[in-house]
């Protein structure tokens, strides 16, 4: 069985500049989050989907950041303008919905790098 | 902020247990006890949960002190492939939220 998926693993932007990230989340996983750690901080949650709507996005930083997940599969993090604290590495997780403690598959993260 | 207190770092040598301790002093009656672990160059890999009683799988065992107010994670023979940063998190199953609230976690380092 295919883990969580993240593309691309590494990407180095300029200021300004508009990127991506993509989670495909293991089939069948209705709950999505987005967690990200800058450097040198602990892991902070972003947002959480289940299916394709917003249960919870406390965490997201502000409006620069835009997450999608069209049609509850796969999931899309967008970062337009990039900023140099926006740097660090995202990672994803998917589980399965109904348990109470549901176990958490992570990613290998995108490594986000803005100059 | 994170509710749990772990040390900044450990040192195991190989084939020999391990014990991380985490100290969770204001955990309330519904917050489970998550152990996960990040190794390097890879995403968190879940470990272990409880809530009171001892609890055991096959990566590890996870050790609740009766008043719930500690906990220790055991690696019964370390490997060095266990040499990650190991995560100690409190999540409540009340309402709905889900998220993960992260400390920095103990890095453990394995000896040949």
């Amino acid at each position: 069985e295919a883990g969580v998926t993240q593309f691309p693993s590494h990407s180095v932007i300029e200021k300004g500049q508009t990127v991506t990230l993509r989670c495909d989340p293991i089939s069948g996983h209705d709950n999505l989050y987005w967690y990200r750690r800058v450097m040198g901080k602990e892991i902070k949650f972003l947002l959480h989907f289940v299916k394709e709507s917003k249960q919870d996005e406390s965490g997201m930083p502000n409006n620069r950041f835009l997450a999608e997940r069209t049609g509850g599969t796969y999931s899309t993090l967008k970062v337009q303008p990039a900023e140099l604290e926006d740097s660090g590495v995202y990672f994803c997780a998917s589980s399965q919905q109904g348990a109470i403690n549901e176990k958490l598959f992570f990613g290998s993260g995108t490594q986000l790098s803005v100059l | 902020d994170a509710k749990t207190t772990q040390p900044n770092s450990m040192e195991s040598n190989e084939e020999e247990p391990v014990h991380l301790p985490c100290n969770h002093s204001t955990i309330s009656g519904t917050d489970y006890i998550h152990w996960y672990r990040q190794l390097p160059s890879q995403g968190p890999e879940y470990v272990i949960h409880g809530l009171t009683s001892n609890v055991n799988n096959r990566m590890a065992s996870l050790a609740i002190a009766e008043d719930r107010k500690s906990s220790t994670l055991i690696l019964h023979r370390a490997t060095l492939r266990d040499a990650a940063v190991y995560y100690c998190i409190l999540r409540d199953i009340a309402g709905n939220n889900r998220k993960l609230i992260w400390g920095l976690g103990t890095s453990l380092a394995v000896n040949p």
